[in-house]
């Protein structure tokens, strides 16, 4: 077990909704990132938080936003959710400033927009 | 152009077998390498770190070539529970830091 944690498990939105999941970073982590996985595809990155500020951020348009605590616990939120939205969001933590940049995933948060 | 390009296989091998699987990248300014695993409906999880020099775990060796901008994965002696999609990975670290990860490989290893 990495010792990163998500919820919820599982989520059932409708399209229009907003949705905010949840990430705990392994212990010692300063950072955490964002992904988004569609089936058959591999993860998409969203952002990267670092002392609690956007520190990277990849295609995804404003709609996608986040928030990262002072104890480096993250929330990703998302507006206006679409059905394309549906898919299993990943966070990972790692830790910044080390010469190999390892991640460490957490189980995931599977969202179906219907 | 994608960032990070992966053959989707899928890869079926006998027990045993030495299996490679290569992923190219596009961007040269790339720092970081990795290769994860993934099995059905779970996350991905770390395989192993590659660096410039090459490295080796037990049955697995990962390579690096800058120059051509390609990681490779070898999975030696495979094992039935070697069954999983292998995904590389690529950091990026200006502007922002990014991670780009291929669609992955899918390998089943057949006894």
């Amino acid at each position: 077990e990495t010792g990163v944690t998500q919820s919820p498990t599982h989520l059932i939105k409708t399209r229009g909704q907003q949705v905010t999941l949840r990430c705990s970073s392994q212990s010692g982590h300063n950072t955490v990132s964002w992904y988004q996985q569609a089936l058959g595809q591999g993860p998409q990155f969203i952002f990267q938080y670092y002392r609690e500020e956007e520190n990277g951020r990849g295609n995804f348009p404003p709609r996608f936003s986040g928030l990262q605590f002072p104890n480096y616990s993250s929330e990703l939120n998302v507006n206006a959710l679409e059905l394309d939205d549906s898919a299993l969001y990943l966070c990972a933590s790692s830790l910044y400033g080390t010469a190999i940049y390892e991640q460490y995933f957490g189980p995931g948060t599977r969202l179906t927009v219907t | 152009r994608k960032e990070v390009e992966q053959d989707p296989g899928p890869f079926n091998v006998p027990e045993g077998a030495t299996v490679a699987f290569n992923c190219t990248y596009s961007n040269s300014a790339s720092q970081s390498f990795f290769w994860y695993r993934q099995d059905c409906r779970k996350e991905p999880k770390l395989l192993m770190s590659v660096y410039s020099s090459g490295n080796e775990d037990g049955r697995f060796t990962a390579q690096l070539n800058r120059a051509s901008q390609y990681i490779s994965l070898l999975i030696r002696d495979s094992k039935l529970s070697d069954s999983a999609t292998y995904l590389c990975v690529v950091n990026i670290g200006f502007p922002g830091n990014q991670f780009y990860f291929g669609t992955g490989t899918s390998l089943t290893v057949i006894p």
